[in-house]
């Protein structure tokens, strides 16, 4: 069964930094890039970045660049997403989410989406 | 950055009925659109991809048209499980967009 499962949630303190895991079952994790999407409570879906799990190259929205940091661990097909200097806004439900195509191409379409990690930023 | 456009915020209709949403982009996208479903609490499922190819699995009362800058999403006849919130997404230009959602409630 193709899946992402995603970490637990999380609190953190405004300033300090958040990285979350996605781990992937039932295909071949470096056959397709992973994006990363938020949603703020009660609001819409923001496309973060991707990696590619097979070279590690990554492409990140200009909003967070800077901040964000995208890597993987092939050896335990999981994915990565480190948020650094967390405010307020930051608070947000981050998924995780395939790429429908396989490599080398990429197409932005997301097939297959973790649950979920909930942020919680707050003093 | 491309905007997107959805219309109506908020739909409510019965079950059984048919349901048109709207995706309108500040510039044209070509057939580079897709549509999510996501329901509370749950992570947002591909329903159409390219303007108008259903994804895997997806039932065929949901179908998309349009291209350049104006979409639909059609619901040909409502079924309980599709109330819920819509979004669409634009993957021509760079950065990809969604748009603010149609949700789709119970009359």
């Amino acid at each position: 069964q193709v899946q992402l499962v995603q970490s637990g949630a999380e609190v953190k303190k405004p300033g300090a930094s958040v990285k979350v895991s996605c781990k992937a079952a039932g295909y071949t994790f470096t056959g397709h890039y992973m994006h990363w999407v938020r949603q703020a409570p009660g609001q819409g879906l923001e496309w973060m970045g991707w990696i590619n799990p097979n070279s590690g190259d990554t492409n990140n929205a200009h909003k967070f660049q800077g901040r964000v940091t995208m890597t993987r661990d092939t050896s335990i097909n999981t994915a990565y997403m480190e948020l650094s200097g967390l405010t307020s806004d930051d608070t947000a439900v981050y998924y995780c989410a395939r790429d429908s195509q396989r490599l080398p191409n990429y197409y932005y379409q997301m097939d297959v989406w973790g649950v979920g990690t909930t942020v919680t930023v707050s003093s | 950055e491309i905007v997107l456009t959805q219309s109506p915020a908020t739909l409510s209709l019965s079950p059984g009925e048919r349901a048109s949403l709207s995706c309108r982009a500040s510039q044209s996208v070509s057939t580079y659109l897709a549509w999510y479903q996501q329901k509370p609490g749950q992570a947002p499922r591909l329903l159409i991809y390219d303007a108008s190819n259903r994804a895997s699995g997806i039932p065929a009362r949901f179908s998309g048209s349009g291209s350049g800058t104006d979409f639909t999403l059609t619901i040909s006849s409502l079924e309980p499980e599709d109330f819920a919130v819509y979004y669409c997404q634009q993957r021509n230009n760079w950065p990809t967009t969604f748009g603010p959602g149609t949700k789709v409630e119970i009359k």
